[in-house]
């Protein structure tokens, strides 16, 4: 079945204290991209990356990192988390090409920093 | 910059009442339409999309049209069932330098009651 997995599905952690979402994809994609939702704010984009080794910052990249050293995992590294990066992530990925980007996504990783 | 604009909610209605929900966009150049729809504990999940003036796009029922004229792609159908329950989020593809962002609004809960 052609999907986008991240994990951890849920996390709580404390600040400060390093944390790694993963995010694997199985369809060949090229380009992958990370978005966070919030109430109110809809989905924001943090990074993308549009082939291995090529990655760009979105619109929210502060306090994030990610790296794409294989075509189908992009990890999000958060080095040192505060309680503002509680939010809702959501790893997508997509065959860029002519016409509109359709984006799969993954199923979301709640993450809690307290 | 980009910019998309929904309608506030939540919205409930009535199994198989009328929907509208509102999407107006700003963007330079030609943007491709999406709607998208999030199922509670679910990731994003392409709903309908449209990739230039007049076209309509249609899904299960959904139907948008993009009106350049008023910048608008108006998510609508005709009798919603309680299996419609769902968050739906407008977004676009400006294309071009964006590679493949997608800006969304900030999304409108739908609740359908039997």
């Amino acid at each position: 079945e052609a999907q986008v997995t991240q994990n951890p599905r849920y996390l709580i952690t404390v600040t400060g204290k390093k944390l790694t979402v993963t995010c694997s994809q199985n369809m060949n994609h090229e380009y992958m991209s990370w978005y966070r939702q919030d109430p109110g704010l809809g989905l924001r984009q943090i990074y993308y990356s549009m082939n291995v080794e090529v990655t760009d910052k979105g619109d929210v990249p502060e306090g994030y990192k990610v790296s794409r050293k294989e075509k189908r995992n992009f990890p999000l590294i958060l080095e040192s988390p505060s309680p503002n990066q509680t939010s809702l992530y959501f790893c997508a990925s997509s065959l860029l090409g002519r016409g509109a980007n359709v984006l799969t996504f993954g199923a979301g990783s709640r993450l809690t920093v307290l | 910059g980009d910019s998309v604009t929904q309608m506030e909610g939540p919205v409930t209605l009535s199994e198989e009442a009328f929907l509208t929900i509102n999407c107006t966009y700003t963007a330079t150049g030609y943007p491709s339409l999406f709607w998208y729809v999030q199922y509670p504990g679910e990731g994003l999940q392409l709903l309908l999309k449209a990739t230039k003036a007049d076209d309509k796009g249609s899904n299960k029922g959904f139907e948008a049209t993009y009106r350049k004229e008023t910048t608008s792609f108006h998510l609508e159908k005709g009798s919603v069932q309680v299996s419609d329950s769902a968050v739906y989020f407008c977004a676009l593809d400006a294309g071009g330098t964006s590679y493949g962002k997608l800006t969304f609004g900030q999304g409108t809960i739908l609740t359908v009651h039997p």
